[in-house]
């Protein structure tokens, strides 16, 4: 069965720090892997989405990128962290158009 | 632009009731709706997809209804449990590859 990883649970970082949250899908290939933020009151924003490996489309101008080296790994980084980072950060993937997705457990980013 | 709005915002119903929950999008040319659950700090949970060209959709004590051209879905929760309470979002599939999210019903169900 597929499964899908996200790492670190928690992180509480300084402002200016780089930010490296990774996310990793078991049990498919080619993958549909997607990058959102829930931030407090707010609803579930899309950041990044990738269709395979080195693609990458990006719907939030902002502080943030991602890459994804491998079939079955998605990577958001940032070189230097601001406080309005913080947030929920889920990250997802689709197996096809009806499918429909599968979330992660998300990181709990803290920018002080 | 689709719009997703989830009424109520907040929902508390004593344990054995029976409920519905409410999504509205403003644009009806969806691919898929998707209703999860979120537990506080954790990820969300799939409850149920509903495909363009399904009507609804049936899990357990679960049963999501899609009008797509009055741009509705409901979710039904038969006969709740304390187990029930958590956020219920519904996620509207415009493009392949953008859903669009309600702000969610936070559900609290007492015993």
């Amino acid at each position: 069965s597929q499964t899908i990883h996200q790492w670190p649970a928690t992180l509480v970082q300084p402002v200016g720090s780089p930010l490296s949250l990774e996310c990793t899908v078991e049990g498919t290939s080619n993958p549909n892997l997607y990058w959102y933020r829930q931030a407090a009151g707010r609803g579930l924003q899309l950041l990044f989405y990738s269709v395979g490996i080195g693609q990458i489309s990006s719907e939030v101008p902002q502080n943030l990128s991602a890459s994804r080296p491998q079939d079955r790994q998605f990577i958001l980084s940032s070189k230097k962290l601001l406080l309005s980072d913080s947030g929920f950060y889920l990250c997802a993937w689709m197996a096809g158009p009806n499918y429909g997705y599968t979330f992660g457990s998300g990181t709990r980013l803290t920018v002080v | 632009k689709q719009e997703v709005t989830q009424i109520p915002a907040a929902l508390s119903v004593p344990e054995g009731e029976n409920l519905v929950l409410n999504c509205s999008f403003t644009d009806s040319a969806i691919y898929n709706l998707q209703w999860f659950r979120q537990d506080p700090g954790k990820g969300l949970t799939s409850l149920l997809l509903i495909q363009s060209s399904q009507r609804e959709q049936t899990s357990g004590r679960l049963n999501a209804s899609l009008d797509k051209s009055s741009g509705r879905s409901t979710l039904y929760i038969a006969a709740s449990q304390p187990g029930d309470s958590a956020t219920y979002l519904c996620a509207v599939q415009r493009d392949f590859n953008k859903f669009y999210f309600g702000s969610g019903t936070k559900l609290n169900v007492k015993p």
